[in-house]
């Protein structure tokens, strides 16, 4: 039973260019949740997908965008790189909307120079 | 703004302590409280999930407890091995909120 995977597990952008992150949930799995998190800090909540919408988002700007596919998994594009944006980005899935337990992948490290 | 705020923010503890950590949250419009390990160069794996005022779990040596009149937890881990090494977040997740919000988590160094 694959657990959550995400890809690239690291990569490196410019300042200005754009990047997707992309996200399989666990098996059996229909929502997925995206988190970046900054050295220092905890996870910090970008926005939640649910039946390829966009349920909830977390205080990020229109730079950060995402897309859930049919069979749940799914992509986090970040437009216009800040070095700011330099981060890990982790990806949860979980079953339904509740606040039921969460199932992380191990991120995608994007460091912005 | 939701906080959520946990101490110590690091802690190193020699093979066999006890030790706990604290984890704050609003009081208000409690649904649900996570706890989770996070061991480095792996994915944070789920500890508890706690939802009752006066909710105690224990998994192994590990055990919480959880007061949302007040909004705190507490995480204890009793006889502490090097392999408890790793950063302990909890996450609140409010009523109509749905989405956790995390603390800045607890980082823990047991030397054998």
């Amino acid at each position: 039973d694959a657990g959550v995977t995400q890809s690239p597990t690291h990569l490196i952008k410019t300042r200005g260019q754009q990047v997707t992150l992309r996200c399989s949930p666990k098996s059996g799995h229909d929502t997925v949740s995206w988190y970046q998190q900054a050295l220092g800090q905890g996870p910090q909540f970008i926005f939640q997908y649910y039946e390829e919408e966009e349920r909830q988002r977390g205080n990020f700007p229109d730079r950060f965008s995402g897309h859930q596919f049919p069979n749940y998994s799914s992509e986090l594009n970040v437009n216009a790189l800040l070095l700011g944006d330099s981060a890990l980005y982790l990806c949860a899935s979980s079953l339904g909307l509740g606040a039921g337990e969460l199932f992380f992948g191990e991120g995608s490290r994007l460091t912005v120079l | 703004i939701l906080n959520v705020e946990q101490s110590p923010q690091s802690l190193h503890v020699q093979e066999g302590d006890s030790t706990n950590f604290t984890c704050s949250f609003p009081s208000s419009n409690f649904y649900a409280l996570h706890w989770y390990r996070w061991e480095t160069a792996k994915s944070p794996e789920a500890l508890f999930v706690m939802t009752l005022n006066g909710d105690e779990k224990k998994k192994g040596r590990i055990s919480a407890t959880l007061n949302t009149k007040e909004g705190y937890s507490y995480l204890y881990i009793k006889g502490s091995q090097p392999e408890d090494s790793a950063t302990y977040l909890c996450a609140f997740w409010m009523e109509y909120g749905n989405k956790l919000v995390f603390g800045a988590g607890t980082i823990l160094r047991v030397k054998s």
